[in-house]
């Protein structure tokens, strides 16, 4: 069975510094993964995705992540924090082979400190 | 294109209860699957529909249960509410059973008293 660490519950950040959220997982298959973020009151809106191929990965809002095998990390990175980042972050993996299900990490809130 | 919306946005239902909740797929999605989210946790996978009928289902009893109708629509049934079924349901849609990931829409909270 997959699953998904985030380590940190609460991250926070002054505006103009690095962003990095943790993600570690667990897959018995290579996995599909994902980063989504979730405003308050708000569904998830998908930030960025590694399926197959270049193992850095770039989305929306200047965010990228990097899927490393051998350390069964998927970190999500941004260069700059900006207020508009505040949020909750949420990794999530989907084994592929035949089950595509999502399982969510139980997601790390960031906060930007002006 | 329109995203994926869910109907009602909140309710308040009694314990012992049935409630229905609603959901409209993106368009040209045919998979649709319901997620639990709990306060201050990630979403749970309840189950997934692909061409109306259910092709995965989590760890959640039988009294969930939900439908997908030919336009991809669907609805996710939850019979005898408990207080623990306090949460936000969200529905996400996708093309081919999700491999690329889902569209979420902005979810329905139930709270059950």
């Amino acid at each position: 069975a997959q699953s998904v660490t985030q380590l940190g519950s609460h991250v926070s950040v002054s505006e103009g510094a690095l962003v990095l959220l943790r993600c570690n997982y667990s897959s018995s298959v290579p996995p599909y993964l994902f980063w989504y973020v979730q405003y308050p009151n708000q569904g998830l809106q998908l930030l960025l995705k590694y399926t197959t191929g270049a193992t850095l990965v770039k989305g929306i809002n200047g965010f990228e992540a990097e899927f490393k095998k051998s350390e069964t990390s998927f970190h999500l990175t941004k260069p700059s924090a900006h207020m508009s980042d505040a949020a909750e972050y949420f990794c999530a993996v989907n084994p592929g082979a035949g089950s595509y299900q999502l399982t969510f990490g139980k997601g790390t809130k960031l906060s930007v400190i002006p | 294109e329109t995203g994926v919306t869910q109907s009602p946005t909140h309710l308040i239902k009694t314990r012992g209860q049935q409630v229905t909740l609603r959901c409209s797929s993106q368009s040209g999605h045919n998979t649709v699957s319901w997620y639990q989210q709990a306060l201050g946790q990630g979403p749970q996978f309840i189950f997934q529909y692909y061409r109306e009928e259910e092709n995965g289902r989590g760890n959640f009893p039988p009294r969930f249960s939900g439908l997908q109708f030919p336009n991809y629509s669907s609805e996710l049934n939850v019979n005898a509410l408990e207080l623990d079924d306090s949460a936000l349901y969200l529905c996400a849609s996708s093309f081919g059973q999700g491999k690329y990931g889902y569209t979420f829409g902005s979810g329905t909270r139930l709270t059950v008293v």
